[in-house]
């Protein structure tokens, strides 16, 4: 079973233009989350997706940022435009949580990071 | 609000040795989970080990344990017997039992092995 993959690994862009990430979640799994980490600092939640509903997005930062999940399948993080302080790694997680026995667990990905110069 | 305090930005053991990390949460919840993922470099985070707010016995998984202390609202990681592929950034973190809620994390301590 294939788990959660993020794409692009890194992207580096300029102040001011736009980059988009990609999350495929676990095939199945209703819930994904968008979380980002700045050097140095906890990983802050971003937004939850139920399939293609926004659950939460108490998260996101400003209206800079635009989260979508089509289908319910996979979702994209929007920047633009992009400014310094968006620079992290940007971590998406599933979940199916819906189902008997469910543990609490996110199975996360390996990460985009982005720089913002 | 909750939130999830690692006061251990890094540290360091050798091979062999045992090695305890600390975290300390706050909640006014009575049930919840709390986790350890490991994030080695480059890679992707993955549960370490996991505990339910209602059990009273601490969690363990081969090398990994915990001493967890519901009154203190402390979860500390113990790592024996410490092996290179430890090595990684490790996070605590707090989620409300339940489903749709999201998972708060502390900000991480990054573990270095010694050989």
């Amino acid at each position: 079973e294939a788990g959660v993959t993020q794409f692009p690994s890194h992207s580096v862009i300029e102040k001011g233009q736009t980059v988009t990430l990609r999350c495929d979640p676990i095939s199945g799994h209703d819930n994904l989350y968008w979380y980002r980490r700045v050097m140095g600092k906890e990983i802050k939640f971003l937004l939850h997706f139920v399939k293609e509903s926004k659950q939460d997005e108490s998260g996101m930062p400003n209206n800079r940022f635009l989260a979508e999940r089509t289908g319910g399948t996979y979702s994209t993080l929007k920047v633009q435009p992009a400014e310094l302080e968006d620079s992290g790694v940007y971590f998406c997680a599933s979940s199916q949580e819906w189902r008997t026995g469910f543990t609490g667990e996110l199975f996360f990905g390996e990460g985009s990071r982005l720089t913002v110069l | 609000a909750q939130t999830v305090t690692q006061s251990q930005p890094e540290m360091s053991v050798q091979e062999a040795e045992t090695v305890t990390l600390s975290c300390t949460y706050d909640t006014s919840e009575s049930d919840y989970y709390l986790f350890w993922y490991k994030q080695p470099p480059s890679r992707q985070m993955i549960l370490v080990i996991r505990q339910e707010a209602y059990k009273q016995q601490n969690a363990t998984e081969n090398r990994f344990s915990v001493n967890f202390q519901k009154a203190a609202k402390s979860f500390s990681l113990k790592i024996s017997d410490s092996q290179l592929g430890d090595a990684a950034m490790y996070f605590c973190a707090y989620r409300r039992r339940g489903r749709d809620d999201k998972i708060i994390f502390g900000k991480g301590t990054r573990l270095h092995i010694l050989p």
